[in-house]
């Protein structure tokens, strides 16, 4: 099946030691999302792929960084993570059209900060 | 600029019982409207989704019709399950810019035998 997968499920880290999350897709889409989940809240995004095209929210702080190396892969990359951190991380993907698009969620990357 | 509201939660209800959560949306244009499904310790599923008005999404005995005069997209079943306890997520994607996402706080359904 068709599907966005998430790499690792969970994640533990040191503060201020560098973790990378992974997500890939076998959709072929051509839009990738970064959303942080902080418990019992509603998903908020942290940035954007279209094809190779970066897109950041305005209030995403510098700490967070990503990558897209092809269609398939999307990375996030956290350089020194805080306590305040400690989040659900959830990749989607969409195919983007004219009609507008349906975006597609992973099984997110449970993020501990020791 | 757009924005969600949906009834805050918990929602208890028995197993059988009918199920109505309500949204209501604030949007220019026609934004494309989304039910989310999120069980614990998991991502978001798509439930169900309309893009025009008047449209009906459906899924797994869960609707949601788009109602533009009311500006409302309310999820009902007639019947839930245990296996229903979840949280759900209203969403809408804007015409324009991005499609980006606009969520609702979320609702947690508790459903008991």
């Amino acid at each position: 099946d068709a599907m966005v997968i998430q790499n690792p499920r969970y994640q533990v880290t040191q503060f201020g030691k560098p973790v990378t999350l992974s997500c890939s897709q076998t959709l072929n889409h051509n839009v990738m999302y970064w959303y942080q989940q902080k418990s019992s809240q509603a998903p908020k995004l942290l940035f954007h792929y279209y094809d190779k095209d970066f897109n950041n929210e305005a209030d995403t702080p510098d700490n967070f960084q990503s990558r897209r190396p092809n269609t398939s892969f999307c990375f996030l990359d956290i350089r020194s993570p805080g306590l305040g951190d400690a989040a659900m991380y959830l990749c989607a993907t969409s195919r983007r059209t004219p009609q507008g698009d349906t975006q597609y969620f992973g099984p997110g990357t449970r993020l501990t900060v020791l | 600029g757009d924005s969600v509201t949906q009834m805050e939660g918990p929602v208890t209800l028995s197993e059988e019982a009918f199920l109505t959560i309500n949204c209501t949306y604030t949007a220019t244009g026609y934004p494309s409207l989304f039910w989310y499904v999120q069980y614990p310790g998991e991502g978001l599923q798509l439930l169900l989704k309309a893009t025009k008005a008047d449209d009906k999404g459906s899924n797994k005995g869960f609707e949601a019709t788009y109602r533009k005069e009311t500006t409302s997209f309310h999820l009902e079943k007639g019947s839930v399950q245990v296996s229903d306890s979840a949280v759900y997520f209203c969403a809408l994607s804007g015409t324009g810019t991005a499609s980006k996402l606009t969520f609702g706080t979320g609702t947690r359904l508790q459903v008991t035998l």
